[in-house]
């Protein structure tokens, strides 16, 4: 089944402490992306990959890594956890951008 | 710098009438633009898109226009029925140099039986 994975689905966690979101998709994809969900506010885009060691900037980079070192497997990295970024993060994949998007169920993070 | 805009934050409508969803966009670049559907929990789903070099796609019950002038694109869904209560969103591509995508605020739409 094609699909867009991301684990874990729920956390919450501590100021400061390092946390790891993967996500992971099986259809070959060379597009994947990071999005951020917030009330009023709708999607946005955090880090976007065009390819395997090919990252960029999307519109709210701040406190977010990321690495695309396979092509299947695009984690974001929070080094230095805020309250700011108590959130819903997505992950999606496609061929292109224009490409539909295939999105990840979400993990809800929660930052005390 | 709110590029893609969605006005209106919930919309209700009753089934089997037409259910109309706007977006307005800023930025005269976005070639492409695209609508996604996302029920509770789950991530969102592509449902239907449209190049700028067209003013119009259809995809059975679904129907996006797009003004370029009005700097604007809407969603027609009819006739509308129960499935279709979700959050829409509307979202746009910028020039291929870019490679971003934009996305607005979603609409609820709730479908009342």
């Amino acid at each position: 089944e094609a699909q867009v994975t991301q684990n874990p689905r729920y956390l919450i966690t501590v100021t400061g402490k390092k946390l790891t979101v993967t996500c992971s998709q099986n259809m070959n994809h060379e597009y994947m992306s990071w999005y951020r969900q917030d009330p009023g506010l709708g999607l946005r885009q955090i880090y976007y990959s065009m390819n395997v060691e090919v990252t960029d900037k999307g519109d709210v980079p701040e406190g977010y890594k990321v690495s695309r070192k396979e092509k299947r497997n695009f984690p974001l990295i929070l080094e230095s956890p805020s309250p700011n970024q108590t959130s819903l993060y997505f992950c999606a994949s496609s061929f292109l951008i224009e490409d539909e998007q295939f999105f990840g169920p979400g993990t809800r993070l929660t930052v005390l | 710098d709110q590029q893609v805009k969605q006005n209106s934050p919930s919309l209700s409508v009753q089934e089997g009438r037409i259910s109309i969803l706007n977006c307005d966009y800023t930025n005269s670049m976005f070639d492409y633009f695209l609508w996604y559907k996302k029920y509770p929990a789950e991530g969102p789903t592509f449902l239907i898109s449209i190049s700028s070099i067209k003013d119009k796609n259809e995809d059975g019950r679904f129907t996006v226009f797009l003004n370029k002038s009005a700097k604007h694109l809407s969603l027609h869904i009819v006739p509308s029925q129960p499935g279709d209560s979700a959050v829409y969103f509307c979202a746009a591509s910028r020039p291929k140099g870019a490679q971003k995508l934009v996305f607005g605020q979603g609409t609820r739409l709730t479908i009342n039986p």
